[in-house]
Order: structure tokens, then sequence, then C-alpha cells
């Protein structure tokens, strides 16, 4: 069974600083999904990594896969309040033919916080 | 429409009642899935549908729970005599998995929030 685990689950941050949020999981996968939750909120796409080494940046966000590791990383540059959520990783182990298995496995979700 | 849809949007019921809950995919999009968020909690997978057909409903909690999928398009989730564990918000997403193949990017609708009294 798949098991994918995120740390930290709760992080507060003061502005300006530097943090990462790491997401492992316990199966040989490519592909991997980072999800941001506002509160109340529903979930929104924020990057999709489908190879190893594949890093993907948005604005203060960035991306990256290790598949031989099992780890993801989504790593937070000088933060921003608008920055505070709840952020998820989620895997899929796919199948042998190089498709989808059509179910996504999600981490516990990590509560960011961001502060003067 | 442009994005996956829900509705109701909120539902408070009585413990031992029926409800329906009802999600819209993105056009196209061959493949559908509900979840279940508790307060504070991550998601938990409910069921998938590929096409009208449910290769995955290992998350469905209990017998109470059921769904179904028309036309390729309209899910419907009914919990039948609904307790108070049953309070949740319940996501649905659609992706184009089958057509794209690799990427399995879900698309999250904005939930139904059910409260059971």
């Amino acid at each position: 069974e798949l098991k994918v685990e995120q740390n930290p689950l709760f992080l507060s941050m003061q502005e300006g600083k530097n943090y990462t949020i790491y997401c492992n999981y316990s199966t040989t996968s490519d592909r991997l999904y980072w999800y941001r939750q506002d509160p109340g909120k529903s979930l929104e796409s924020l990057f999709v990594l489908l190879s190893n080494g594949a890093v993907k940046q948005e604005g203060r966000l960035m991306a990256s896969l290790d598949t031989k590791a099992r780890l993801s990383t989504l790593h937070i540059t000088a933060a921003v309040h608008d920055l505070s959520a709840t952020y998820f990783c989620a895997v899929d182990i796919g199948l042998a033919g190089g498709t989808s298995y059509g179910k996504l496995t999600f981490g516990q979700g990590t509560i960011l916080t961001v502060h003067p | 429409g442009a994005g996956v849809s829900q509705s109701p949007s909120n539902k408070v019921t009585e413990k031992g009642k029926d409800v329906e809950l009802r999600c819209d995919p993105i056009s196209g999009h061959t493949a559908l899935y509900w979840y279940r968020q508790r307060l504070g909690q991550g998601l938990e997978f409910l069921i998938y549908f590929q096409g009208n057909s449910a290769p995955d409903k290992s998350g469905l909690p209990s017998d109470r729970f059921s769904a179904e999928r028309t036309g390729e398009s309209v899910s419907t989730l009914t919990i039948q005599r609904t307790q108070q564990e049953d309070s949740a918000v319940y996501l649905c997403a659609s992706s184009l998995v089958g057509l794209a193949g690799k990427n399995n990017e879900q698309f999250f609708g904005p939930g139904t929030r059910l409260t059971v009294l």
C-alpha cells in the first residue's frame, strides 16, 4: 500500500525567510503533484512533476522530484503572508504501460503560516 | 463549464436521512474522483470512475455509501442513513487520465460541506 508522508505538518515562518516542505512516498513513482488549499476553499493545482529530476518554479515556490530517493520537496523563498495555506503532495503509482493508475494518494498536508 | 462544479455547496441534514451530492466534471474529462475531508484533516479517497464504471471503490467507508456516474459526465454520491461521523467536506475532482496517459493532474470542485445533526 502506498504511503505518502509530509513533514513538517505545521510550519510557522517569518516573512522573508526560506524553508522546505518534504514529501516522502513508499512505492516507486515518477509522477507527483503539489496542491494548495486556502481555509474553507478547495484544492488548487500548483505543480505537476512527471520525471526524475523534474524541477518546476512559480514565483516564490519551487518543487522538485527525486524518484530514486522517493522524495519531493517544495521550497519557499522569501516567504510572504499570501503563501499562508495548507500544502498537499499527491502521488500516482502508475501502471506498467506508463499510463496513470487513476488514483492519487495524498499526504497529510502541511499547514503553513507566514507572519511578519 | 470552465471548472468542476458541485451542488449543493452546503447541506445540513438530520441523522438517519439520506443525502445526495452532485458533481459536474470538466467537459471531456474521463476520470472522476470523490474524496472526503474531515475538519483539519487530509483527503480520504472514496471512489474513482473511468467513464461510467468504477474500477476502484475501495475507499467507500461502508455500504451506506454509493456513487454512480452517467453519460461519462455527472456523478452523484449518495449517503444513506447518515451518521454524525459522515459530517465532512466532500470533494469531487476530474482529470484527463486515459487520454493523456501519464499525467493525472486532478482539478477539484469547491466541495459540499455536509453537516449531520
